[in-house]
């Protein structure tokens, strides 16, 4: 049981570059998400899904495309980088509460994007 | 969600309880009361959730007052690897895949 995993841990793009930030899970959860973190801040959220083929937006989803085709993979697509999207970039699987206890979120290890 | 107020940094020294306070006075009836927290460069970890009820697990300690417009973690025994942002985060039962962190402790765990 790998938890949540994302590839790549680190990347460098030009401006205008575009790729996909994998996120994946195994442990069967139905919700995903993706969060963004700039330096000395907070957590933001991007995107998040509540099962294959359904997504909706956060707080900051400009710039950024979702899918969920299973409910293993959320991939996050960066379509035209800017030095803005320079951040961290934290996926998060959730477990759905057992009886009435609440949902419990799991992180992944990050990616590291920087746009020059 | 209602909006958490927490200090933005705490000293502990190392040994003792660490206990970081957090401020929800305008959480409503089915909103929870999570804690979250960052090591440095890390994804957050979960710590300990709960709505009326003070909860334990073998991370921490949750107090919630009883009127539940305020909370306190608590580490018992606080150690050097416990130096972490610590989020404080109000969320109805049923937001599925939604957190929304504001700024949080830093929390200093000294020698």
């Amino acid at each position: 049981n790998a938890g949540v995993t994302q590839t790549p841990k680190f990347q460098v793009l030009k401006t205008g570059q575009s790729m996909t930030l994998q996120c994946a899970q195994d442990m069967n959860h139905e919700y995903m998400s993706w969060y963004r973190q700039d330096p000395g801040m907070g957590l933001r959220l991007i995107h998040y899904s509540v099962g294959a083929g359904i997504t909706d937006q956060g707080e900051v989803p400009n710039g950024y495309n979702v899918s969920r085709s299973t409910t293993e993979d959320f991939p996050l697509r960066l379509l035209s980088a800017a030095p803005s999207q320079t951040s961290v970039y934290f996926c998060a699987s959730t477990q759905a509460p057992r009886g009435v206890r609440g949902w419990v979120q799991y992180f992944g290890p990050g990616t590291r994007l920087t746009v020059t | 969600d209602a909006k958490t107020t927490q200090p933005t940094s705490m000293d502990c020294a190392e040994g003792r309880a660490a206990n970081l306070p957090c401020n929800h006075s305008t959480i409503s009836g089915n909103e929870y009361v999570y804690w979250y927290r960052q090591i440095h460069s890390q994804g957050p970890q979960y710590i300990i959730h709960g709505l009326k009820n003070n909860e334990t697990n073998e991370m921490a300690s949750l107090i919630i007052t009883e009127d539940r417009k305020s909370s306190t973690l608590i580490l018992p025994h606080a150690t050097l690897r416990d130096t972490a942002v610590y989020y404080c985060i109000a969320r109805r039962y049923n937001q599925g895949g939604k957190l929304i962190f504001g700024q949080g402790t830093e929390l200093s765990v000294k020698p």
